[in-house]
């Protein structure tokens, strides 16, 4: 079945540092979304790419979906206390149905 | 405007037990789903409903059955619980299969002892 792997699994940074996120693809994807999880919380969607080599920017979130469409990344610039959760990414799971979720990567930020 | 609802958000079972896992969405959505989170595991779908009538297994469907009530309710039930179905439960709904962002309930924390 497909795989969806993150890395890096955690990532511990000081407030003001870059933080990047990967997502990988067994299977190319019609479309990959994002979601963020804060501590004790539910996933809440930030974003979906459709298009090869797309980059959509929220703030100093900026997405890329790659060429192939089989991976992704989330680049934070200047991270945030605020940034602190977990970054999941998703994708299509063999239907149109369902969305497979990748396994994460938890974004911890100290001052 | 409540979103997707989830009741309980936290039970206590022991081995053997059974429960059911109520989740309504007010956003007159399609697609209704039942994740599962464990640690280091990320979020693992157990069942889904693409559309009211229809429903399908996820990745990790042993130990559990679903019924789409109607279009707004999706239950999940545990016809007797383990201590490997200790987790948290997350239901979502989406306007209509993956080319939609999913709507995440808040939650039921589930241990069974």
């Amino acid at each position: 079945g497909q795989q969806v792997m993150q890395i890096p699994q955690y990532q511990h940074v000081q407030e003001g540092e870059d933080f990047t996120t990967y997502c990988n693809s067994s299977t190319t994807l019609s479309n990959i979304q994002w979601y963020k999880q804060r501590p004790g919380g539910h996933p809440v969607f930030l974003i979906q790419l459709v298009k090869s080599g797309e980059v959509k920017k929220q703030k100093r979130l900026t997405f890329q979906f790659g060429e192939a469409k089989k991976n992704s990344s989330l680049h934070i610039t200047a991270t945030q206390t605020t940034d602190v959760g977990t970054y999941f990414c998703a994708g299509p799971g063999g239907t149109a149905s369902k969305l497979t979720f990748g396994t994460g990567t938890r974004l911890q930020v100290t001052l | 405007n409540a979103g997707v609802t989830q009741t309980p958000k936290f039970q206590v079972l022991k081995t053997g037990q059974s429960m059911t896992l109520q989740c309504a969405q007010d956003m007159n959505h399609n697609s209704m789903y039942w994740y599962r989170q464990d640690p280091g595991m990320g979020l693992r779908l157990i069942y889904y409903s693409a559309s009211e009538g229809t429903t399908d297994k996820g990745e990790v469907p042993n130990g559990y059955n679903v019924s789409r009530l109607n279009k707004r309710e999706f239950s999940l039930r545990l016809e007797s619980a383990a201590p490997s179905q200790t987790s948290v439960y997350f239901c979502a709904s989406s306007e209509l299969g993956t080319s939609a962002p999913l709507h995440f309930g808040n939650g039921t924390r589930l241990t069974v002892t």
